[in-house]
C-alpha cells in the first residue's frame, strides 16, 4: 500500500519561497509510469492542481502557476518536492501530494509576516 | 487548459434519496474522469475512475457515467455517511478539477 507524507514549514513569509517535500513509502517512485502530483486547497475552497512530475524528471505545470512553480524528484530518497516562489496570502492552503489512487494527508501552509 | 464545470455547487437531500451531480468538460476528454469524495479535514478519496469504474471497496450505491464532455455521478440511496463534498477531475490533458458539490442531509 503506497503512502505519501508531506513535510515542510507551516508558515512562510510573503515574497519568499514555499518548499515542501513528499516522501513515498510502500512503493518505489521509480516503478511504473505514474505521475506524482502536487495539489492545493485554500481554506473553504476547492481543489487546484499545481503540477506533476514523472520519475524520469519530466514536469507538467498548471499554466496559471507555471512561472512560480518547480517540482523535482529524488529517486534515491523516494521523494519529490515542490517549490513555489514569490508567495502571497493567496497561496495559503492545504498542500497535498498525490499519485493516481493515493493522496497524502495534506499540510497547511500559511503565508503571513 | 480544460475547464470542468460541476453542478450543482450544493444540494440538500433526504436519507434514501437518489442524488445526481453533473460535470461538463470544456472539450472532449473521452472517459478520463475521476470522482472524489472529500470529508472535512480529510484528503479526497477516489470513488470512480475512468468515468464509470468503481474503486475497490467503494459501496455500490455510488456510480458514474458519461464520456466526451458530459458526465454524471450518482448516489442511488443517500446515506448519512455520504455527507461530503464531491469533485470531478479530468486527466485527459494535464489535470483539472470541477468546483465541487457539497452534499447535505435535509
Amino acid at each position: 500500500q503506497v503512502q505519501l507524507q508531506e513535510s515542510g514549514p507551516g508558515l512562510v513569509k510573503p515574497s519568499q519561497t514555499l518548499s515542501l517535500t513528499c516522501t513515498v513509502s510502500g512503493g518505489s517512485i521509480s516503478s511504473g509510469d505514474y505521475y506524482w502530483s502536487w495539489i492545493r486547497q485554500p481554506p473553504g475552497k476547492g481543489l487546484e492542481w499545481i503540477g506533476y512530475i514523472y520519475y524520469s524528471g519530466s514536469t507538467y505545470y498548471n499554466p496559471s502557476l507555471k512561472s512560480r512553480v518547480t517540482i523535482s524528484v529524488d529517486t534515491s530518497k523516494n521523494q519529490f518536492s515542490l517549490k513555489l516562489s514569490s508567495v502571497t496570502a493567496a497561496d495559503t492552503a492545504v498542500y497535498y501530494c498525490a499519485t493516481p489512487g493515493y493522496w497524502g494527508q495534506g499540510t497547511l501552509v500559511t503565508v503571513s509576516s | 487548459d480544460i475547464q470542468m464545470t460541476q453542478s450543482p455547487s450544493s444540494l440538500s437531500a433526504s436519507v434514501g434519496d437518489r442524488v445526481t451531480i453533473t460535470c461538463q468538460a470544456s472539450q472532449d476528454i473521452s472517459n478520463y474522469l475521476n470522482w472524489y469524495q472529500q470529508k472535512p479535514g480529510k484528503a479526497p478519496k477516489l470513488l470512480i475512475y475512468d468515468a464509470s469504474n468503481l474503486e475497490t471497496g467503494v459501496p455500490s450505491r455510488f456510480s458514474g457515467s458519461g464520456s466526451g464532455t458530459d458526465f454524471t455521478f450518482t448516489i442511488s440511496s443517500l446515506q448519512p455517511e455520504d455527507i461530503a463534498t464531491y469533485y470531478c477531475q479530468q486527466y485527459d490533458n494535464l489535470l483539472s478539477f470541477g468546483g465541487g458539490t457539497k452534499v447535505e442531509i435535509k
